[in-house]
């Protein structure tokens, strides 16, 4: 069976960092673009990043650019996102999710993880 | 950056009844290949998002058929034929035409 799982979340100070992880087991993780999610809490989805199959093309939202870094071990079936200099807008829960890609482009998110949550605060 | 609008932010229905959920874009959704990379998700409470609808119609795999996609260039819509009590939950649209973006959610609820 497909699964995603996160970890690393938890609370953090305004300036800090954190790293989160997710496990992927039931497919070929090497063979997917994967992203990450954010949800505040109450509120809707914002897609975060994404990074290609071997890890050489990433994307960011704007709002995260230069503060967060999205990386992958393919050998570990593994995908991570470095999140540095951490506000409270950041706190929501992050989800990572499997792309379904067609033409180089975001067809769908088929595969979600179940979230790991993400708090800033002082 | 495209702008997606759904409307109503809130639809309480009749269970058995129909529920019609619309997604505005700020711009054509249409690709250059041709296609339209709109899906939608259904997210019940305290759950991860689930894929319903890609590429406007398509139902994703385990997605019942009272579920359906429609629409074009701009304009969306996912139709609930009769609703169930595990309907219940937030719908979002998502496009893929530009980098993702989703739409700010519509809550279906049972009257």
């Amino acid at each position: 069976e497909v699964h995603l799982v996160e970890s690393g979340g938890g609370l953090v100070q305004p300036g800090g960092s954190l790293r989160l992880s997710c496990a992927a087991s039931g497919f070929t993780f090497s063979s997917y673009w994967m992203s990450w999610v954010r949800q505040v809490p109450g509120k809707g989805l914002e897609w975060v990043a994404n990074i290609k199959l071997d890890g050489s093309e990433k994307y960011y939202v704007d709002s995260v650019k230069g503060r967060f870094s999205i990386s992958r071990d393919n050998a570990k079936n593994s995908l991570y996102l470095q999140m540095n200099s951490l506000s409270a807008e950041d706190t929501a829960v992050y989800y990572c999710a499997r792309e379904v890609r067609e033409e180089g482009l975001t067809d769908a998110f088929d595969i979600w993880g179940q979230g790991t949550v993400v708090t800033v605060s002082s | 950056d495209i702008v997606l609008t759904q409307t109503p932010l809130s639809s309480p229905v009749t269970i058995g009844q129909p529920a019609s959920i619309s997604c505005r874009s700020s711009q054509s959704l249409v690709h250059s290949n041709g296609n339209t990379y709109l899906s939608w998700l259904q997210q019940r409470p305290g759950q991860p998002p689930r894929l319903l609808i890609y590429k406007i119609s398509n139902r994703f795999s385990g997605v019942p058929d009272r579920f359906s996609g429609s629409g074009a260039g701009t304009d969306f819509t996912l139709k609930i034929s009769r609703v169930e009590a595990e309907d219940v939950g937030v719908y979002y649209c998502m496009q893929g035409t530009q980098l993702p973006s989703f739409g700010g959610g519509t809550k279906v609820e049972i009257k």
